[in-house]
């Protein structure tokens, strides 16, 4: 059984950073691309960032480039997300989610979901 | 980037009724889109990908179809577990990978 289990989130004042991290199991980690989808509080989704299987190639929605780098750590199983930089319009839940399928560099639906982190920016 | 649209925003529907959920993409996208629903304090849920094909363990009730610029999703006969909130997705061309604004699903 897949899972995906989001820890790192909290508050944090405008201008400062945070890393949030995402411990998958019950899959083959260096296979599948991973994301981060956020969605702020009584909104919609929105795409964050992509990372390949192999870690070779990542992609970042425009409202963050720049500020958050995307990475994975294969002896952990474990993705992350390092987010510098942080403005109040970050606030939002944060869930890391794993490719359906097998593509390089990714496939982009999202069949399994952790549960998500809140992410507060405010002073 | 492709934008997505959907509609409508909201609509209140009985149980067993049948529900139709329209998508639609600024740009051609194939096939390359899935939908999503998404139910208070918890995480999206994918229903279909590749447009029409569903996930493994969600019910026939729900079914996709559409290529191109236009989706629909359909559910055939509504269930009360099924209230809730849906979202498409486009795949096709990335970055960025997007999100309609979704539908909200709700009890007449």
């Amino acid at each position: 059984e897949v899972q995906l289990l989001e820890s790192g989130g909290g508050l944090v004042q405008p201008g400062g950073s945070l890393r949030l991290s995402c411990a998958a199991s019950g899959f083959t980690f260096s296979s599948f691309a991973m994301s981060w989808v956020r969605q702020a509080p009584g909104k919609g989704l929105e795409w964050v960032s992509t990372i390949s299987g192999s870690g070779g190639s990542a992609y970042y929605a425009d409202s963050v480039k720049g500020r958050f780098t995307i990475s994975r750590d294969y002896s952990k199983n474990t993705l992350n997300l390092q987010m510098n930089s942080l403005r109040a319009e970050d606030t939002a839940t944060y869930y890391c989610a794993k490719d359906g399928r097998i593509v390089s560099p990714a496939s982009g639906e999202f069949d399994s979901w952790g549960q998500g982190v809140l992410v507060t920016v405010s002073s | 980037a492709v934008q997505l649209t959907q509609s409508p925003s909201s609509l209140s529907a009985s149980v067993g009724d049948r529900v139709t959920i329209t998508c639609r993409a600024s740009e051609g996208i194939r096939s390359g889109l899935a939908w999503y629903q998404q139910k208070p304090g918890k995480p999206p849920k994918l229903l279909i990908y590749e447009a029409s094909r569903l996930e493994s363990g969600v019910p026939s009730r729900f079914s996709g179809s559409g290529s191109g610029t236009d989706f629909t999703l359909t559910i055939s006969s509504l269930q009360p577990e099924d209230f809730a909130t849906y979202y498409c997705q486009q795949f096709n061309s990335f970055p960025p990978f997007t999100f309609g604004p979704g539908t909200k699903v709700d009890i007449k």
